[in-house]
């Protein structure tokens, strides 16, 4: 299966939201709401931040939050910081116990 | 508290063979799934497969079907990601990670600290 696809980059004010997609196919993400998203400041090891598609984890800030239309998910970021800044992978479930990874997205905090 | 603790750092020769190691502590280790990743140098993380202790059910990403081998031992909460022939190209960070749930999506929720491998 094909790796999922996110922008290279997003960038965005303290304060502002961004949105980070990540768009898959009608055998991944358009199928099943179990779409998860990871934060990872290099050097450390990554973390867990949404889970099926909307959940977050129990510690994870209700500024981060998940969404899907259709093939694509997305990640949004309110009230953005500082220590925001870093790189967000995407993943999906894709049957027959597959998941598939997106290449990541750099986050900079302007 | 969930513990990942990964094996240390390694520098091998090409065609060499090495088996990493993923040790689990504060949880159940054979209830949940253990997944491994690599960070390539200046790349994204990707995904090379999982295993289920409890009965070493493993999947592997099809990029990486063939090329490396991960397997479990229970008896010791271990998991194991090895090679037979290194390249140098296998030169990453390689992660491993407690899923909590395969068909729910993986959920990663738990990381080791990572391993650098370096080929050369």
């Amino acid at each position: 299966q094909s790796a999922l696809t996110q922008p290279a980059s997003v960038s965005g004010s303290p304060g502002q939201s961004i949105t980070i997609s990540c768009t898959g196919t009608s055998s991944d993400v358009g199928t099943y709401n179990l779409v998860s998203w990871y934060q990872h400041h290099p050097g450390k090891a990554p973390k867990f931040m949404i889970y099926e598609t909307t959940k977050r984890p129990s510690g994870v800030s209700h500024r981060f939050s998940g969404s899907k239309s259709g093939n694509t998910a997305s990640l949004t970021i309110s009230g953005l910081q500082a220590e925001d800044e870093a790189d967000y992978y995407c993943s999906s479930y894709a049957g027959s116990g597959t998941l598939v990874f997106g290449g990541g997205t750099k986050l900079t905090v302007l | 508290e969930v513990q990942l603790v990964q094996s240390g750092a390694e520098v091998k020769k090409p065609g060499e063979s090495l088996k990493i190691s993923c040790q689990g502590s504060g949880y159940s280790f054979t209830t949940s799934w253990i997944g491994w990743l690599r960070q390539m140098p200046g790349k994204g993380l990707e995904y090379l497969g999982i295993i289920y202790p409890r009965d070493s059910d493993t999947k592997y990403s099809p990029s990486f079907q063939g090329q490396v081998t991960i397997s479990a031992d229970k008896s010791i909460n271990t998991a194991y990601l090895q090679w037979s022939s290194l390249k140098a190209s296998d030169t990453a960070i390689y992660y491993c990670a407690r899923g909590l749930s395969l068909v729910r999506g993986g959920n990663f929720d738990s990381w080791g600290q990572g391993t650098l491998v370096t080929v050369s």
